[in-house]
């Protein structure tokens, strides 16, 4: 079956120890996203890569950063953690065509703990 | 700016009563709208969706939803809820012609009882 796939599932780093989180897709979409939810939160959109273009939301932190090497694999890489970085990390794709848009699906999230 | 409102952050309902979970909206803009499901520990799963056309949207596991302009609301429900149906509902919204990012809404937890 296609499919977003996330991992690790769960990820443990001291604080200001770097981590990246991993994204893979086997549905071929040219558009992949990262979102961060917090605890009894809604999902909150970090950034998205529309093909080779990055595409960054204003009030991500810098500490943030996106890699997408080809279309298949994303990762998100933290630089230096903190606490309020704790949290539930969900990437998801989507097929985007000109002038049209298709729907997002999400892969099972990576859980982050920063100890 | 868009942004969604889902009424209750907790319903309750017993197993094989009506399920109504609310969603409204703002938008001066044409939208597509989204319901997602979220089970603990998982990434969401999409229930169902309005692009165009019929107003009235039937999704997995016996869920719909109508999308209705003049009260900018897509309100879920299903005929009879299971045990099964307990998890998080995420109602979201995107704008016609936007980049497609998805603004969603607090989320709604649904807890049914035997």
């Amino acid at each position: 079956d296609a499919m977003v796939i996330q991992n690790p599932r769960y990820q443990v780093t001291q604080f200001g120890k770097p981590v990246t989180l991993s994204c893979s897709q086997t549905l071929n979409h040219n558009v992949m996203y990262w979102y961060q939810q917090k605890s009894s939160q809604a999902p909150k959109l970090l950034f998205h890569y529309y093909d080779k273009d990055f595409n960054n939301e204003a009030d991500t932190p810098d500490n943030f950063q996106s890699r997408r090497p080809n279309t298949s694999f994303c990762f998100l890489d933290i630089r230096s953690p903190g606490l309020g970085d704790a949290a539930m990390y969900l990437c998801a794709t989507s097929a985007r065509l000109a002038g049209s848009l298709d729907t997002q699906y999400f892969g099972p999230g990576t859980r982050l703990t920063v100890l | 700016a868009q942004s969604v409102t889902q009424l209750g952050s907790h319903v309750s309902v017993s197993e094989g009563a009506l399920v109504l979970l609310r969603c409204n909206y703002s938008s001066s803009v044409s939208v597509y709208l989204f319901w997602y499901v979220q089970y603990p520990n998982q990434g969401l799963q999409l229930l169902l969706k309005y692009l165009s056309g019929s107003t009235l949207v039937k999704g997995i596991n016996g869920f719909e939803a109508e999308f209705k302009k003049s009260e900018t609301s897509f309100h879920l429900t299903k005929p009879s809820a299971h045990m099964s149906d307990a998890a998080e509902y995420f109602c979201a919204v995107s704008e016609g012609g936007s980049q497609g990012n998805l603004i969603f809404g607090k989320g709604t937890k649904l807890s049914v009882k035997p």
